[in-house]
Protein backbone atom coordinates (compact mmCIF):
# COMPACT_ATOMS: atom_id res chain seq x y z
CA UNK A 1 0.00 0.00 0.00
CA UNK A 2 1.21 3.66 -0.82
CA UNK A 3 1.17 6.14 1.78
CA UNK A 4 2.73 9.57 2.39
CA UNK A 5 3.90 11.90 5.59
CA UNK A 6 5.18 15.11 5.73
CA UNK A 7 7.17 15.53 8.73
CA UNK A 8 6.55 19.15 9.63
CA UNK A 9 2.55 20.61 10.24
CA UNK A 10 4.13 24.22 10.38
CA UNK A 11 7.24 25.87 8.85
CA UNK A 12 8.51 29.35 9.18
CA UNK A 13 10.18 31.06 7.63
CA UNK A 14 11.55 34.50 7.06
CA UNK A 15 11.25 36.11 3.80
CA UNK A 16 14.51 35.66 1.48
CA UNK A 17 15.54 32.54 3.42
CA UNK A 18 15.21 29.11 1.90
CA UNK A 19 12.17 27.24 2.44
CA UNK A 20 12.36 23.04 2.86
CA UNK A 21 9.53 21.42 3.26
CA UNK A 22 9.79 17.47 4.14
CA UNK A 23 7.97 14.82 2.43
CA UNK A 24 8.41 10.49 2.97
CA UNK A 25 6.60 8.09 0.53
CA UNK A 26 5.97 4.76 0.81
CA UNK A 27 5.05 2.71 -2.31
CA UNK A 28 5.82 -0.93 -3.32
CA UNK A 29 6.63 0.30 -7.16
CA UNK A 30 8.15 3.15 -8.68
CA UNK A 31 5.33 5.70 -7.83
CA UNK A 32 4.16 9.33 -9.48
CA UNK A 33 4.78 12.27 -6.70
CA UNK A 34 3.15 15.54 -6.81
CA UNK A 35 3.35 18.62 -4.29
CA UNK A 36 0.30 20.84 -4.35
CA UNK A 37 -0.58 24.03 -3.06
CA UNK A 38 -3.54 25.35 -1.69
CA UNK A 39 -3.77 29.24 -0.95
CA UNK A 40 -6.48 30.53 2.17
CA UNK A 41 -9.84 30.42 0.62
CA UNK A 42 -8.72 28.89 -2.97
CA UNK A 43 -8.54 25.15 -5.07
CA UNK A 44 -5.43 23.37 -4.89
CA UNK A 45 -2.62 24.43 -7.73
CA UNK A 46 -0.24 21.90 -8.80
CA UNK A 47 3.56 22.75 -8.25
CA UNK A 48 5.62 19.90 -9.79
CA UNK A 49 5.20 16.27 -10.48
CA UNK A 50 7.81 13.48 -10.12
CA UNK A 51 7.18 10.50 -13.06
CA UNK A 52 10.22 8.59 -13.47
CA UNK A 53 12.10 11.39 -15.72
CA UNK A 54 14.62 13.20 -14.08
CA UNK A 55 14.64 12.99 -10.21
CA UNK A 56 15.19 16.61 -9.79
CA UNK A 57 12.08 18.36 -10.63
CA UNK A 58 11.65 21.91 -11.23
CA UNK A 59 8.05 23.45 -10.40
CA UNK A 60 6.66 27.00 -10.77
CA UNK A 61 7.57 30.23 -8.62
CA UNK A 62 10.81 28.76 -8.31
CA UNK A 63 10.64 25.80 -6.27
CA UNK A 64 11.55 22.53 -7.19
CA UNK A 65 11.78 18.61 -5.13
CA UNK A 66 14.24 16.23 -5.48
CA UNK A 67 13.51 12.39 -5.54
CA UNK A 68 15.72 10.08 -3.39
CA UNK A 69 14.51 6.56 -3.95
CA UNK A 70 17.05 5.40 -1.39
CA UNK A 71 15.70 8.06 1.03
CA UNK A 72 11.78 7.27 0.00
CA UNK A 73 11.93 11.32 -0.35
CA UNK A 74 10.49 13.76 -1.90
CA UNK A 75 11.50 17.37 -0.17
CA UNK A 76 9.84 20.69 -1.53
CA UNK A 77 12.59 23.35 -1.41
CA UNK A 78 12.45 27.14 -2.61
CA UNK A 79 15.77 29.14 -2.34
CA UNK A 80 14.49 32.47 -1.23
CA UNK A 81 11.11 32.46 0.23
CA UNK A 82 8.72 35.22 -0.84
CA UNK A 83 5.63 36.65 1.24
CA UNK A 84 3.31 35.24 -1.50
CA UNK A 85 4.39 31.36 -0.66
CA UNK A 86 2.88 32.02 2.68
CA UNK A 87 0.36 28.67 2.20
CA UNK A 88 -0.54 25.42 2.76
CA UNK A 89 1.51 22.33 1.02
CA UNK A 90 0.47 19.13 0.24
CA UNK A 91 2.66 15.67 -0.88
CA UNK A 92 0.71 13.45 -2.69
CA UNK A 93 1.54 9.94 -3.96
CA UNK A 94 -0.06 8.14 -6.88
CA UNK A 95 -1.43 4.24 -5.45
CA UNK A 96 -3.47 1.60 -6.44
CA UNK A 97 -6.72 0.89 -4.09
CA UNK A 98 -9.25 -1.57 -5.45
CA UNK A 99 -7.64 -2.39 -9.47
CA UNK A 100 -7.60 1.90 -9.92
CA UNK A 101 -5.19 4.58 -9.09
CA UNK A 102 -5.84 7.09 -6.91
CA UNK A 103 -3.88 9.75 -5.41
CA UNK A 104 -3.25 9.98 -1.76
CA UNK A 105 -2.50 13.09 0.26
CA UNK A 106 -0.20 13.79 3.15
CA UNK A 107 -1.58 15.85 6.13
CA UNK A 108 -0.43 19.21 4.83
CA UNK A 109 2.51 21.64 5.99
CA UNK A 110 1.33 25.16 6.37
CA UNK A 111 4.05 27.75 5.39
CA UNK A 112 4.13 30.66 7.15
CA UNK A 113 6.81 33.59 5.55
CA UNK A 114 7.69 36.53 7.98
CA UNK A 115 8.84 39.40 6.91
CA UNK B 1 -11.99 29.31 -19.56
CA UNK B 2 -10.96 25.80 -18.95
CA UNK B 3 -11.42 24.89 -16.21
CA UNK B 4 -13.06 22.74 -13.23
CA UNK B 5 -16.39 24.96 -11.89
CA UNK B 6 -18.01 23.86 -8.68
CA UNK B 7 -21.48 25.26 -7.57
CA UNK B 8 -22.22 26.81 -4.65
CA UNK B 9 -19.26 28.57 -3.06
CA UNK B 10 -21.03 28.45 0.05
CA UNK B 11 -23.80 26.90 1.80
CA UNK B 12 -25.33 27.47 5.13
CA UNK B 13 -28.22 25.37 6.02
CA UNK B 14 -29.65 23.78 8.90
CA UNK B 15 -29.18 20.42 10.27
CA UNK B 16 -31.53 17.68 8.81
CA UNK B 17 -31.89 19.58 5.63
CA UNK B 18 -30.94 17.82 2.24
CA UNK B 19 -28.70 19.88 -0.30
CA UNK B 20 -26.67 19.33 -3.42
CA UNK B 21 -23.81 20.69 -5.02
CA UNK B 22 -22.61 20.33 -8.55
CA UNK B 23 -19.25 19.85 -11.04
CA UNK B 24 -18.01 20.49 -13.89
CA UNK B 25 -15.41 20.18 -16.29
CA UNK B 26 -14.47 21.04 -19.40
CA UNK B 27 -11.19 19.69 -19.52
CA UNK B 28 -12.33 16.64 -21.70
CA UNK B 29 -10.87 14.55 -18.27
CA UNK B 30 -12.32 10.98 -17.90
CA UNK B 31 -12.32 10.85 -14.11
CA UNK B 32 -13.65 12.77 -11.52
CA UNK B 33 -13.36 13.15 -7.74
CA UNK B 34 -15.09 14.54 -5.08
CA UNK B 35 -12.61 15.53 -1.91
CA UNK B 36 -13.48 16.54 1.48
CA UNK B 37 -11.70 18.98 3.41
CA UNK B 38 -11.89 19.09 7.32
CA UNK B 39 -11.04 22.12 9.37
CA UNK B 40 -7.65 20.90 9.82
CA UNK B 41 -6.89 21.40 6.19
CA UNK B 42 -6.83 16.83 5.88
CA UNK B 43 -8.20 16.22 2.70
CA UNK B 44 -10.24 12.81 2.18
CA UNK B 45 -11.08 11.39 -0.98
CA UNK B 46 -14.82 10.35 -0.83
CA UNK B 47 -15.72 9.22 -4.37
CA UNK B 48 -14.41 8.93 -7.77
CA UNK B 49 -15.79 8.17 -11.29
CA UNK B 50 -14.29 7.15 -14.33
CA UNK B 51 -16.55 7.67 -17.84
CA UNK B 52 -19.53 7.53 -15.24
CA UNK B 53 -19.00 4.83 -13.64
CA UNK B 54 -18.54 4.63 -9.64
CA UNK B 55 -14.67 3.00 -9.20
CA UNK B 56 -13.71 4.89 -5.60
CA UNK B 57 -15.97 4.73 -2.64
CA UNK B 58 -14.21 5.69 0.54
CA UNK B 59 -16.86 4.61 3.29
CA UNK B 60 -18.49 7.10 3.16
CA UNK B 61 -22.03 7.25 4.72
CA UNK B 62 -24.52 6.47 2.25
CA UNK B 63 -26.48 9.98 3.26
CA UNK B 64 -24.20 11.54 0.69
CA UNK B 65 -24.65 10.18 -3.23
CA UNK B 66 -22.98 10.89 -5.81
CA UNK B 67 -24.19 11.37 -9.64
CA UNK B 68 -22.68 11.69 -12.62
CA UNK B 69 -24.82 12.17 -15.49
CA UNK B 70 -21.93 12.23 -17.67
CA UNK B 71 -18.09 11.93 -17.49
CA UNK B 72 -18.32 16.42 -17.64
CA UNK B 73 -20.29 16.51 -14.46
CA UNK B 74 -20.36 14.68 -11.24
CA UNK B 75 -23.10 16.13 -8.43
CA UNK B 76 -22.89 14.76 -4.73
CA UNK B 77 -26.40 15.03 -3.43
CA UNK B 78 -26.18 14.73 0.85
CA UNK B 79 -29.24 13.76 2.75
CA UNK B 80 -30.02 14.52 6.44
CA UNK B 81 -27.41 16.97 6.84
CA UNK B 82 -25.22 16.85 10.42
CA UNK B 83 -22.63 19.10 12.04
CA UNK B 84 -19.81 16.76 11.35
CA UNK B 85 -20.42 17.75 7.40
CA UNK B 86 -19.17 20.58 7.52
CA UNK B 87 -15.95 21.15 5.69
CA UNK B 88 -15.08 22.04 2.24
CA UNK B 89 -15.54 19.90 -0.35
CA UNK B 90 -13.78 19.55 -3.19
CA UNK B 91 -14.25 18.43 -6.89
CA UNK B 92 -10.99 17.59 -8.96
CA UNK B 93 -10.64 15.73 -12.55
CA UNK B 94 -7.83 14.07 -14.55
CA UNK B 95 -6.70 12.31 -17.11
CA UNK B 96 -5.16 8.35 -17.18
CA UNK B 97 -4.54 8.84 -13.94
CA UNK B 98 -2.10 12.22 -14.16
CA UNK B 99 -2.39 15.39 -12.13
CA UNK B 100 -5.45 16.78 -10.82
CA UNK B 101 -6.84 19.19 -11.35
CA UNK B 102 -9.29 21.28 -8.67
CA UNK B 103 -12.11 23.41 -8.18
CA UNK B 104 -12.17 26.08 -6.20
CA UNK B 105 -14.27 24.30 -3.45
CA UNK B 106 -17.70 24.32 -1.83
CA UNK B 107 -17.86 25.57 1.47
CA UNK B 108 -20.73 23.86 3.65
CA UNK B 109 -21.39 24.71 7.05
CA UNK B 110 -24.25 22.75 8.98
CA UNK B 111 -26.03 25.28 12.15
Amino acid sequence: AQSVTQLDSHVSVSEGTPVLLRCNYSSSYSPSLFWYVQHPNKGLQLLLKYTSAATLVKGINGFEAEFKKSETSFHLTKPSAHMSDAAEYFCVVSGFSGGYNKLIFGAGTRLAVHP
Amino acid sequence: DTAVSQTPKYLVTQMGNDKSIKCEQNLGHDTMYWYKQDSKKFLKIMFSYNNKELIINETVPNRFSPKSPDKAHLNLHINSLELGDSAVYFCASNLDWGELFFGEGSRLTVL
